[in-house]
């Protein structure tokens, strides 16, 4: 099945220690979206890649940044992780423009300690 | 700016129950509209959507209509079950943009038996 994978499903960092999460999709979409999400919050859009082109949120820190390789893999890393970046990280694609939705993978959640 | 106000939770019904979760918006133009349910500790699922005005989108007893002369998008299902219990979200797409979202805060639905 055609799918949004994210890896790992838990990720356990130190306080300053960058860390690295994982996505990957099979639907060949253009667009790879990234979410950050808090306890009883609604996603909150970190950037995106349309294709090659990155797309940063006004208020995303800088401590946050992304890469995509190629169509199928995008990483976020966090530089330097406070306690305050706690939270589900979720992975979305589409195809981009209107009308199309996007598709999330199950997220993976971080703790720093 | 565009944005999303959706009715808050906690909403907890009985079995059976009819269900309405109401959605407004405001946005410059015309904008995909969409229903994503998240299940705890999972990434957000596509319930339905609808892409202009007058359009239903249904899905597992769950119905919207896009209502252009409003800026409405309400949730129904005329009798919920337990395994509905989730946290539902409205999210217009940005007009303009290449798929981006606008989340509403989310309502946390529970359903006892």
């Amino acid at each position: 099945d055609a799918m949004v994978i994210q890896n790992p499903r838990y990720q356990v960092t130190q306080f300053g220690k960058p860390v690295t999460l994982s996505c990957s999709q099979t639907l060949n979409h253009n667009v790879m979206y990234w979410y950050q999400q808090k306890s009883s919050q609604a996603p909150k859009l970190l950037f995106h890649y349309y294709d090659k082109d990155f797309n940063n949120e006004a208020d995303t820190p800088d401590n946050f940044q992304s890469r995509r390789p190629n169509t199928s893999f995008c990483f976020l890393d966090i530089r330097s992780p406070g306690l305050g970046d706690a939270a589900m990280y979720l992975c979305a694609t589409s195809r981009g423009g209107q009308q199309h939705e996007q598709f999330f993978g199950p997220g993976t959640r971080l703790t720093v300690l | 700016g565009d944005s999303v106000t959706q009715m808050e939770g906690p909403v907890t019904l009985s079995e059976e129950a009819f269900l309405t979760i109401n959605c407004t918006y405001t946005a410059t133009g015309y904008p995909s509209l969409f229903w994503y349910v998240q299940y705890p500790g999972e990434g957000l699922q596509l319930l339905l959507k609808a892409t202009k005005a007058d359009d239903k989108g249904s899905n597992k007893g769950f119905e919207a209509t896009y209502r252009k002369e409003t800026t409405s998008f309400h949730l129904e299902k005329g009798s919920v079950q337990v395994s509905d219990s989730a946290v539902y979200f409205c999210a217009p797409q940005r007009v303009g943009s290449q798929g981006n979202l606008i989340f509403g805060k989310g309502t946390k639905l529970s359903v006892k038996p």
